[in-house]
């Protein structure tokens, strides 16, 4: 099993719909969580952080469930613009990134 | 303003040629680290460094050397490239080796080796 596994898609949605990815992970011990969103080959970029049970931004909201072990990324009201590429990362020093998932927003 | 620097964006070089990407910030960030991207594999690790003269192996070492004589520089070494160093090479820095900072990114570097 992965130490991070993300569903890689492509998610397909149209423009205005509610859209959720999950990342799991393997290690308890993990401490933090990180969603960073990367647009074709460019460098990824901090979307949001998750330490306990959850964060929300705007359309964006991250839940952290520890006892299964995964986190969870909702986007709602989705936009063009948020079609991308959102990998899921464990913090520390030896950090551990998912493989990602594919969004396509569509008009 | 506040960057991690990569050199060069682009590279293709032959099997064998020593190669160095620098990696530069210029936010005082004790925390570096480097990345391969390969399609269906996501980031890797290669190597990482929590502050001068401190570097450690990541997932991905083989192949690859590092060293931090500088806070702001931490270069990646390809002592003798082979095709499947082919890759997408991400510099990435953080405030402190610590679980709660985020990673702010390079542009990254496109290599091929033939």
């Amino acid at each position: 099993r992965k130490e991070v596994e993300q569903d890689p898609g492509p998610f397909n949605v149209p423009e205005g719909a509610t859209v959720a990815f999950n990342c799991t992970y393997s290690n308890s011990a993990s401490q933090s969580f990180f969603w960073y969103r990367q647009d074709c080959r460019k460098e990824p970029k901090l979307l949001m952080s998750v330490y306990s049970s959850g964060n929300e931004d705007g359309r964006f909201t991250a839940q952290l469930n520890r006892a299964s072990q995964y986190i969870s990324l909702l986007i709602r009201d989705s936009k063009l613009s948020d079609s991308a590429t959102y990998l899921c990362n464990t913090g520390g020093f030896k950090t551990i990134f998912g493989a990602g998932t594919r969004l396509f927003v569509k008009a | 303003e506040a960057q991690v620097t990569q050199n060069p964006r682009y590279l293709i070089t032959v099997t064998g040629k020593k190669l160095t990407v620098t990696c530069s910030q210029n936010m005082n960030h004790e925390y570096m680290s480097w990345y391969r991207q390969d399609p269906g594999l996501g980031l890797r690790q290669i190597y990482y460094s929590m502050n001068v003269e401190v570097t450690d192996k990541g997932d991905v070492p083989e192949g690859y050397k590092v060293s931090r004589k500088e806070k702001r520089n931490f270069p990646l070494i390809l002592e003798s490239p082979s095709p499947n160093q082919t890759s997408l090479y991400f510099c990435a820095s953080s405030l402190e080796a610590s679980s709660y900072n985020e990673q702010f990114f390079g542009p990254g570097t496109r290599l091929t080796v033939l």
